[in-house]
Order: C-alpha cells, then sequence, then structure tokens
C-alpha cells in the first residue's frame, strides 16, 4: 500500500516552453500533496505544500506563478513550470501524505513517488 | 527553528559489516522521525517512522532506529549490511500542532558498501 506515482519520469524540453508533472496517489486518497526540488548531492527542498481544493502554500522564495501547483482530487497533484528555463533543470519529487485516522496504515507518514528529471535546453 | 543534523555526509563500510547513521534533531516537543532511503535517480523509500512508544522502531530490509529524547537523536542502524543497501540515507523529522505534515530532512548521509 501507500504507491504514489509520477509521470513523466524524464522530460527534456526547450526554453519557454511550459512542463506538466501529475503526482498521484494510487492505493489512497491525500488531502495534503508536497512537492520537493532536489538539486545534484543535496537535500530535498520542499517548494509547496499543496491541499485539496484549496491554493498551494509556496515556502519561501518559490515563485508561484513559474510554478503553478494544482490540487483538484484527492489522488491527483500537478506542477506546472512555466516558461521553463535552462536554471529550472532539476528533479522534482512529490508525496503524498496518508491523512491522521486511528487504525489507518501509514497514517501520517509521507511516501514519494520516483521523481521527474526535467531538463530544460 | 526545527532543525535536523546528519552528522556524517559519507560513510563507507564492509559487506557484513554493522552500520549506524547519526541523526540528532532540534525541536521544542517530541516530533514524528522519520528515515527514508534514497537509490540513485529513484525518489524517496520509507525505511521507518517513530511516533510514541517503543523507542526501539523495526523498519524494512533489515533496519531499526532507536529513539534517544535525551540526546534529540533517531540513529539508524543495520547488524550486517549488504551491497543493495548503497544508497543516500535522510532522516527527517514531521513537526505537527496546527502545522500540514511538513518534513524537514537532514542533508542525507552516502552509504558506501565495499565487497
Amino acid at each position: 500500500g501507500a504507491v504514489v506515482s509520477q509521470h513523466p519520469s524524464r522530460v527534456i524540453c526547450k526554453s519557454g516552453t511550459s512542463v506538466k508533472i501529475e503526482c498521484r496517489s494510487l492505493d489512497f486518497q491525500a488531502t495534503t500533496m508536497f512537492w520537493y526540488r532536489q538539486f545534484p548531492k543535496q537535500s530535498l527542498m520542499l517548494m509547496a505544500t499543496s491541499n485539496e481544493g484549496s491554493k498551494a502554500t509556496y515556502e519561501q522564495g518559490v515563485e508561484k506563478d513559474k510554478f503553478l501547483i494544482n490540487h483538484a482530487s484527492l489522488t491527483l497533484s500537478t506542477l506546472t513550470v512555466t516558461s521553463a528555463h535552462p536554471e529550472d533543470s532539476s528533479f522534482y519529487i512529490c508525496s503524498a501524505r496518508v491523512p491522521s485516522f486511528p487504525g489507518l496504515a501509514g497514517a501520517d507518514t509521507q511516501y514519494f513517488g520516483p521523481g521527474t528529471r526535467l531538463t530544460v535546453l | 527553528a526545527q532543525s535536523v543534523t546528519q552528522p556524517d555526509i559519507h560513510i563507507t563500510v564492509s559487506e557484513g559489516a554493522s552500520l549506524e547513521l547519526r541523526c540528532n534533531y532540534s525541536y521544542g516537543a517530541t516530533p514524528y522521525l522519520f528515515w527514508y532511503v534514497q537509490s540513485p535517480g529513484q525518489g524517496l523509500q520509507l525505511l521507518l517512522k517513530y511516533f510514541s512508544g517503543d523507542t526501539l522502531v523495526q523498519g524494512i530490509k533489515g533496519f531499526e532506529a532507536e529513539f534517544k529524547r535525551s540526546q534529540s537523536s533517531f540513529n539508524l542502524r543495520k547488524p550486517s549490511v549488504h551491497w543493495s543497501d548503497a544508497a543516500e540515507y535522510f532522516c527527517a523529522v514531521e513537526t505537527y500542532g496546527g502545522s500540514q505534515g511538513n518534513l524537514i530532512f537532514g542533508k542525507g548521509t552516502k552509504l558506501s558498501v565495499k565487497p
């Protein structure tokens, strides 16, 4: 249980184009999903917290107009990198948090997707 | 502010040897504590977690971790390392009490395994 998928796993695009990354919780409903960015040989940097049906909460320094997040359902969140530039090239990872509920397996725990490698030429 | 420290950037152990990865946290109360493992180019896999109760927790792949409140530590251990354990290991804490469950990660410890 608690499987999170991410699509695509790898994308190469030209500078100025937009790229959409999907994050899905496959076997549970996630009211909260998270988007991280990871630079080579570094830890994960939280970009934003996404709650179903409401606006995402962005971390300081993350441009909300550049990184559009939509959490339209309890199993799907999307990250759109708009007008991508080479400096946006990175490894993007999403996670979904199993809600807090007594007796629920995996409750209060974030499960991560396999990541998306974005390369902007 | 809350923080997580993994003092060892890179550790090399021989296959079959024991392993301990260190993790210290700074937080006013007892947070939720996690260890994740990441293979190159992959996402993070949950190894184990501690919320409350028994301070020694068992995880997958033969890993265990011990929560020590007095030392604000949550060290990860494995009695006998396998070559497939080579990966990056991240300790994380979740602050709660009104937050949305944000994780704060340490910088990670890269584990190399010698044959």
